[in-house]
């Protein structure tokens, strides 16, 4: 079936360590996001990318990082700067920025 | 920053009511979408308007759009126990990504 594939759902990462959320899509899709979302609240822009091996920051893309090494591929590394990791993080894809997006199901990260 | 702003930031009505919930926004833009999430998944992609659009159907679902105002509405009707969810819009900028407002809850009782 084709669609956009987060893992893990659940992730624990002890403070000071970086951590790698997955996101993939089949849809060949050339744009990608990363969202994070806080409880009650909406949606902010981490990191986008609208073709391969480029990518640009969003509102808050301090202490995250992102690499697009494959069309299919757009994973997140939450690194040890990122102060209040623990949130839902959120996945998309679209045929080109501002279209229509098509999101995974999130993966909930708590640090412990 | 977050383009869109959602009121009421939570609804809560009958089954068979209308709910309206409308959105507000800053700079220009290019369409307005609307999402709709589930507690705890992704969010699905509802409709979306372009900016020389003013009104646009799919279902139950209505939306309009005044660029003058920089204002939408969406209205769903006859609500149902399953359309509890929340509900965003989503702003597109030129060559920017999708910007989201903080969404409405709503709650749809039986």
């Amino acid at each position: 079936d084709g669609g956009i594939t987060q893992s893990p759902k659940y992730l624990f990462r002890k403070e000071g360590q970086n951590v790698t959320l997955s996101c993939e899509q089949n849809l060949n899709h050339d744009a990608m996001y990363w969202y994070r979302q806080d409880p009650g609240q909406g949606l902010r822009l981490i990191y986008y990318s609208q073709i391969v091996n480029d990518f640009q920051k969003g509102d808050i893309a301090e202490g995250y990082s992102v690499s697009r090494e494959k069309k299919e591929s757009f994973p997140l590394t939450v690194t040890s700067a990122q102060k209040n990791p623990t949130a839902f993080y959120l996945c998309a894809s679209s045929m080109g920025v501002g279209a229509e997006a098509f999101f995974g199901q999130g993966t909930r990260l708590t640090v412990v | 920053s977050q383009q869109g702003e959602e009121d009421p930031q939570a609804l809560s009505i009958q089954e068979g009511e209308n709910a309206t919930m409308n959105c507000s926004y800053k700079t220009s833009i290019n369409n307005l979408q609307w999402y709709r999430q589930n507690s705890g998944r992704g969010l699905v992609h509802l409709i979306l308007i372009r900016s020389n659009e003013r009104e646009k159907h799919s279902g139950r679902l209505r939306v309009t759009l005044d660029t003058s105002k920089k204002s939408s509405s969406l209205l769903i009707t006859a609500s149902r126990a399953a359309d509890t969810a929340s509900y965003f819009c989503a702003t597109v900028g030129g060559g920017t990504a999708l910007i989201f407002g903080k969404g409405t809850t709503l709650s749809v009782s039986s």
